[in-house]
């Protein structure tokens, strides 16, 4: 079965500096896919960066970033030059490949707050 | 592009009554999810709909919640004898017809039981 981990419940930085959030999961899967959604304080969720398991690039939007690797089933989210307006909750997600069922497993978030 | 829309925001019921929950995705959009979000249990994947059709209701609790699709524009969550327990915030996205696809998520249905 699969399952995503977030273990930070809470993050605090200060405006302008680098944050890393870490996220493991487990499947059986040799195909997947992996997201970082966002919570902002509104309720509305986000979609921030995705991975797709077979690439081995760590991909990159903005100033956001991915951590992955592989071998250890870690995804990390990095997020560069932090802006107040980052503060929200932090979510990873995973689904199954193309041939699976396209439920996507969330973890149970982080929540960062940006201090100025 | 609206975005997802979910009818009502808010709704409160009694316990044992009826409650509807209403999704209308963004257009064009081939796969509709349902989750439901709790501070105790998170994020959770109830159902999801493609092409109209119902291809995973493992998240559904096996009585008194029933979901459809009957068009590409909208589709409903229904919970029968609503209980307190059933109170959480009801998500509903929307996706392209792909399993990589991102999802686009409405602002939810806040449900109180009393």
């Amino acid at each position: 079965a699969q399952k995503v981990t977030q273990t930070q419940t809470s993050i605090s930085v200060m405006e302008k500096t680098t944050v890393t959030m870490d996220c493991v999961y487990e499947t059986q899967d040799s195909s997947y896919f992996l997201f970082w959604y966002k919570q902002t304080a509104s309720g509305e969720i986000v979609f921030l960066i995705r991975q797709d398991s077979y690439k081995k690039e760590n991909a990159t939007v903005g100033h956001y970033s991915l951590n992955f690797q592989k071998p250890k089933s870690s995804i990390g989210l990095i997020i560069t030059a932090t802006q107040i307006e980052d503060s929200a909750v932090y979510f990873c997600a995973m689904r199954e490949g193309p041939s699976g069922s396209w439920q996507l497993i969330f973890g149970s978030g982080t929540q960062l707050t940006v201090m100025p | 592009n609206a975005g997802v829309i979910q009818t009502p925001r808010h709704k409160v019921t009694g316990k044992g009554q009826e409650a509807t929950l209403w999704c209308e995705p963004i257009s064009g959009h081939s796969a509709v999810f349902w989750y439901r979000q709790t501070i105790v249990q998170g994020l959770e994947f109830l159902t999801y709909f493609r092409n109209q059709a119902p291809i995973d209701d493992s998240g559904m609790p096996k009585e008194r919640f029933s979901a459809q699709m009957p068009n590409q524009s909208h589709s409903t969550l229904k919970i029968q004898s609503t209980q307190p327990q059933d109170s959480a915030v009801y998500l509903c996205a929307s996706s392209l017809g792909d399993s990589n696809e991102r999802l686009f998520f409405g602002h939810g249905t806040k449900l109180s039981v009393l």
